[in-house]
């Protein structure tokens, strides 16, 4: 039969609040992190992204902060909207790797 | 411009068959990536082209996956005798270069081993 993946963490958030999606990366050596946006039935779709030579980035209506110390990423975003709702991976890239390490995964739902 | 583009966009197949499945990267991107992801997880590497250097293989689950790429151009992966445990979207992703470049996925095959 069908295999049954692991449960996602799940945020649900009021349409217009803001969301934060954390993730915990493993590798210290890791300089180079991205957020990827995906829908179901679709592939990953890039958000942002930030050098470990930053601490935070901000794009449009998101904003990634970097803690080194405790190997912790977030994603912020502002003023959540319907068309949010969607599974965000963090994924780090190591200088000697080629391939980025994915988490796995959050699920956000905005509610309306 | 165009995306990464892969097909089929779903394959069913029977315990046993080999498939095939098949990425356009974007033009101009030297480094293209293949990517596995189980349902409700995150995405597993297979394998890394980069140019004409040989490919990275090491995220290759076994002897029955192999992958082929012409150039810059198009790539193949291939799954000899498949098992149910294939069943899987398989993702491919292409960047400018290997490292520090962002990757842009593809939409993926969604793989059924019956």
């Amino acid at each position: 039969g069908e295999s049954v993946g692991l449960h996602l963490p799940t945020l649900s958030v009021q349409e217009g609040d803001n969301s934060i999606i954390n993730c915990a990366y493993s590798n210290s050596a890791s300089d180079y992190f991205i957020w990827y946006k995906q829908e179901s039935g679709k592939g990953p779709q890039f958000i942002i992204d930030i050098r470990s030579n930053m601490d935070k980035r901000q794009g449009q209506r998101v904003t990634v902060l970097l803690n080194k110390t405790v190997k912790h990423l977030s994603l912020q975003i502002a003023a959540t909207q319907p068309g949010d709702s969607a599974v965000y991976f963090c994924a780090e890239n190591s200088g000697s790797a080629r391939q980025l390490t994915f988490g796995s995964g959050t699920q956000l739902t905005v509610l309306p | 411009g165009a995306g990464v583009s892969q097909s089929p966009s779903n394959k069913v197949t029977e315990k046993g068959k080999d498939v095939e499945l098949r990425c356009d990267p974007i033009s101009g991107h030297t480094a293209l990536y293949w990517y596995r992801q189980r349902l409700g997880q995150g995405l597993e590497f297979l394998i890394y082209f980069q140019g004409n250097s040989a490919p990275d293989k090491s995220g290759l689950p076994s002897d029955r996956f192999s992958a082929e790429r012409t150039g810059e151009s198009v790539s193949t992966l291939t799954i000899q005798r498949t098992q149910q445990e294939d069943s899987a979207v398989y993702l491919c992703a292409s960047s400018l270069a290997g490292g520090q470049y962002t990757q842009y996925f593809g939409p993926g095959t969604r793989l059924t081993v019956l």
